[in-house]
């Protein structure tokens, strides 16, 4: 199985920062790679696919990358609503798998 | 607008069974493969199974192979995950979610989640 390990774990910062998360697969995977956010109590919710490319409706300060098995995603300007956890996922192979999350706190 | 709305969730002793149900709208479902993932109380998320467009390709995390059949109905836009076996550890927000982009686990969108518990 492809082991996703995203760092940190968790992480404080305040509104008008700018974070950046990193997801590392054990394997390679190409470029197929999303991050997904949750808000406690709801259902995740997707922003990026194939590493980089922004789900439709998602705002551009969200922005991902990849460097062979490196993966991040930075968040730009951070306001109230972006505090969340927030996953990577491999689907290149099976099984599917997730990082183990990143909790975004407010600072 | 897309929909994904669950049901079939509660509370079931270990051994039991329990199928549970996502009715699909707002986009062509025959279209899409779609996938169960799970969360545990407290924990991350974890991919179940998922199911190609037509029904012809089925996977399976390891952990439910031989207990759980995911299947669906295009006709009536409905995806299902049938239980069997049920333990403790399968306890965990179910949700189903739809791949997009051709893909068979690329999630682009997500229904709401329902609560399974196993316990005696």
């Amino acid at each position: 199985d492809i082991q996703m390990t995203q760092s940190p774990s968790s992480l404080s910062a305040s509104v008008g920062d700018r974070v950046t998360i990193t997801c590392r697969a054990s394997q390679g995977i190409s470029y197929h790679l999303a991050w997904l956010q949750q808000k406690p109590g709801k259902a995740p919710k997707s922003l990026i696919y194939d590493a980089s490319s922004l789900q439709s409706g998602v705002p551009s300060k969200f922005s991902g990358s990849r460097s062979g098995t490196d993966f991040t995603l930075t968040i730009s300007s951070l306001q109230p609503e972006d505090f969340a956890t927030y996953y990577c996922q491999q689907y290149n192979s099976y099984p599917i798998t997730f990082g183990q999350g990143t909790r975004l706190e407010i600072k | 607008e897309a929909q994904l709305v669950e049901s079939g969730g509660g509370l079931v002793q270990p051994g039991e069974s329990l199928t549970l149900s996502c009715v699909a709208s707002g986009f062509t479902f025959s279209n899409c493969w779609m996938s169960w993932v799970r969360q545990a109380p407290g924990k991350g998320l974890e991919w179940v199974a998922n199911i190609k467009y037509d029904g012809s390709e089925k996977y399976y995390v390891d952990s439910v192979k031989g207990r759980f059949t995911i299947s669906r109905d295009n006709a009536e836009n409905s995806l299902y995950l049938q239980m069997n076996s049920l333990r403790a550890e399968d306890t965990a927000v179910y949700y189903c979610a739809r791949s997009d982009f051709n893909y068979a686990a690329a999630f682009g969108f997500w229904g709401q989640g329902l609560r399974v518990t196993v316990s005696a």
